[in-house]
């Protein structure tokens, strides 16, 4: 199992452009989590999925935040139009569906904004 | 809502020194506890897990027990060594069907040879 598969691992970008930030969660794993990590905010949770059906997106900090998950294997992070601010250390996890779910990250996604 | 509330650090420690890292949460119902470990440049990683009230989880030679009349899982490590430098996160599954992931903000840990 290759494990949770994010990219790119390194972005760097200009203030205004698109970004999209995808994920492959472990096959079988029926739920995906993205979180945004910083020093100045720790760990955040932006939005999680349970069988690709997005259930709490009220980390997700403004409307430039969207996120999909068309299947089971795969989903995209994306921000439009993105700000310094957004600069950070982007981690999609996956975990089965159960009681007592261990999360699986990924290596993360580093984003920098200009 | 549901929280986990753990230790501010850093915490600094001299090699073969005992840890402990405190963790407490809130939640409705009975979730699962865990601790993640977070090393350098790298995504979290599971170190233990707690499914049910006076479970102890360990690993590598940490421990925690899940204690539900204090609402706490506290991570002890009696000798610790430079390579367990890292920030440490606890974190709790809910027990309801949405199954949601808390993580308290995060301890890192320094430890000097």
């Amino acid at each position: 199992d290759a494990g949770v598969i994010q990219s790119p691992r390194h972005e760097v970008t200009e203030m205004g452009q698109e970004v999209t930030l995808r994920c492959k969660p472990i096959s079988g794993h029926n739920s995906l989590f993205w979180y945004r990590q910083t020093m100045m905010r720790g760990l955040e949770l932006l939005i999680y999925f349970n069988n690709n059906v997005p259930i709490d997106d009220s980390g997700m900090p403004e409307d430039r935040f969207s996120a999909k998950m068309p299947n089971a294997s795969f989903s995209t992070l994306k921000i439009q139009p993105s700000e310094p601010r957004d600069s950070a250390v982007y981690f999609c996890a996956s975990s089965p569906l159960r009681g007592a779910n261990v999360l699986t990250f990924g290596a993360g996604s580093r984003l920098t904004v200009l | 809502g549901n929280s986990v509330t753990q230790m501010e650090g850093p915490v600094t420690l001299s090699e073969e020194a005992f840890l402990t890292i405190n963790c407490t949460y809130t939640a409705t119902g009975y979730p699962s506890l865990f601790w993640y470990v977070q090393y350098p440049g790298e995504g979290l990683q599971l170190l233990l897990k707690a499914t049910k009230a006076d479970d102890k989880g360990s690993n590598k030679g940490f421990e925690a027990t899940y204690r539900k009349e204090t609402t706490s899982f506290h991570l002890e490590k009696g000798s610790v060594q430079v390579s367990d430098s890292a920030v440490y996160f606890c974190a709790l599954s809910e027990a309801s069907g949405t199954y949601k992931y808390i993580f308290g903000t995060g301890t890192r840990l320094k430890v000097l040879a």
